[in-house]
Formats: structure tokens, sequence, C-alpha cells
């Protein structure tokens, strides 16, 4: 039973570019949340999609965004990458919007160059 | 709003010795508390997490937790710690503003635990 899948697992972009990240979730799984991790932090709460809504953001700009498919898998966009940006991205899938707690993929690490 | 903290930035222990991270929560009602251990350039992997019940929460590879309601208080606990146990923890308690509608979780910044053997 495969977990949490994301790829890229490593990314360098340059600054202005955009990018795509991808989360495919543990079986069984309808919700997808993520988060960001930056260097010494703990993750921080991007948003999360159930039903194919955004239902909850956290507090990032609106270069930040998300799509959930019909499959539950989803993707992370980032518009107009900062050197900010630069941080590991987590995915976490869950049932019921995280009722019953989060299985986390291993992350894709993003460096803005 | 709901927060945790997590005082220690780095715990050190020899193998043998028990364990003990530092968590403490601060939420308006009930709160959800977790525990997630992460391994360099790795995921987050969930040890325990304690909802209702017995204030003592056991949860993955011997670990445990203690909350206590008047400290408001989590801290992880191991009676005998491992080398492999040196990782970075992270204590997390469930945001509750949105009234469970998404159940998002909030991270303490993280102790490094260093076991030498």
């Amino acid at each position: 039973d495969a977990g949490v899948t994301q790829s890229p697992t490593h990314l360098i972009k340059t600054r202005g570019q955009q990018v795509t990240l991808r989360c495919s979730p543990k079986s069984g799984h309808d919700t997808v949340s993520w988060y960001q991790q930056a260097l010494g932090q703990g993750p921080q709460f991007i948003f999360q999609y159930y039903e194919e809504e955004e239902r909850q953001r956290g507090n990032f700009p609106d270069r930040f965004s998300g799509h959930q498919f019909p499959n539950y898998s989803s993707e992370l966009n980032v518009n107009a990458l900062l050197l900010g940006d630069s941080a590991l991205y987590l995915c976490a899938s869950s049932l019921d919007r995280g009722a019953y707690g989060y299985t986390f993929g291993s992350g894709t690490r993003l460096t803005v160059v | 709003a709901q927060s945790v903290a997590q005082p220690e930035d780095q715990v050190n222990v020899a193998e043998g010795n028990p364990l003990t991270v530092k968590c403490t929560y601060s939420v308006s009602g009930n709160p959800y508390l977790f525990w997630y251990v992460q391994y360099p350039n790795r995921g987050l992997q969930f040890l325990l997490k304690y909802i209702t019940g017995d204030n003592l929460v056991k949860g993955s590879y011997g670990f445990e937790a203690e909350f206590n309601k008047s400290q408001t208080s989590f801290h992880l606990k191991k009676p005998s710690a491992l080398v492999s146990d040196s990782a970075l923890y992270f204590c997390a308690v469930r945001d509750l503003n949105y009234g469970g509608a998404t159940n998002k979780l909030i991270f303490g910044t993280g102790t490094l635990l260093a076991v030498q053997p």
C-alpha cells in the first residue's frame, strides 16, 4: 500500500520562474494539504483541498495556487518565484479533511537561485 | 489563536538514558496534540496523538507522551534512548478556528534530539 508520493524530490529554479509540484495521496485518502517548511523552521500550512476545492488557506500570497483532481491527487503551483520560496514542500493526505490525522510525504526540496 | 512551543532547540542524551522532549500548547477548548519525527531529507513520520482519554499516550518506536492539562504540556518521552532516535521532533496542535472544517496542524519550531553512543 503506497503512502504519499511527491514529485519531483528536488528542484532548482530561477527567480521569477514558475514551478509545479505534485502529490499522490495515500490510498483511501480524499484530502490533500500542503505545507512549506523553511530551513530550521516547522512546517507552515499553505492550503487544503477537499472535493476538488480549496477549503482553507494559510498566510501565503496568491502566487501560491493549487488544484485537486478527481482521483484526489494534487498540484501546488508557485508563480514568480522568490529566493524566499526556497523550502521543503510537504504534502499531507488524510481522510475527511484530516479528522483522523495526516500522512506526510517525503517532500519536494525547492531551491530558488 | 492556537499555538505550540518547543522551548529547546536541541536535547542531548546518552544512549540508554531516558529522554524528554518538551512541548507546551495554547488552545481554546480541548486540544488535539501530535508528535512527528523528521529524519534528514525526509518527510514527517507520525509518532503519536492525544485526542481524549488517558493522559499517557503510547506511540511508535517505544515513544510515549504525557498530556498535562494544568501545565498545558505534552512532553514526549522514551525510557531508553537509541542512537537511531537522533532526529528532529515536532509537536503540533490541530487548529480549531474553523470548527474542524479543515483540521489543519500548527507546528512548533522543532527540537533536534542528539543521542550519543
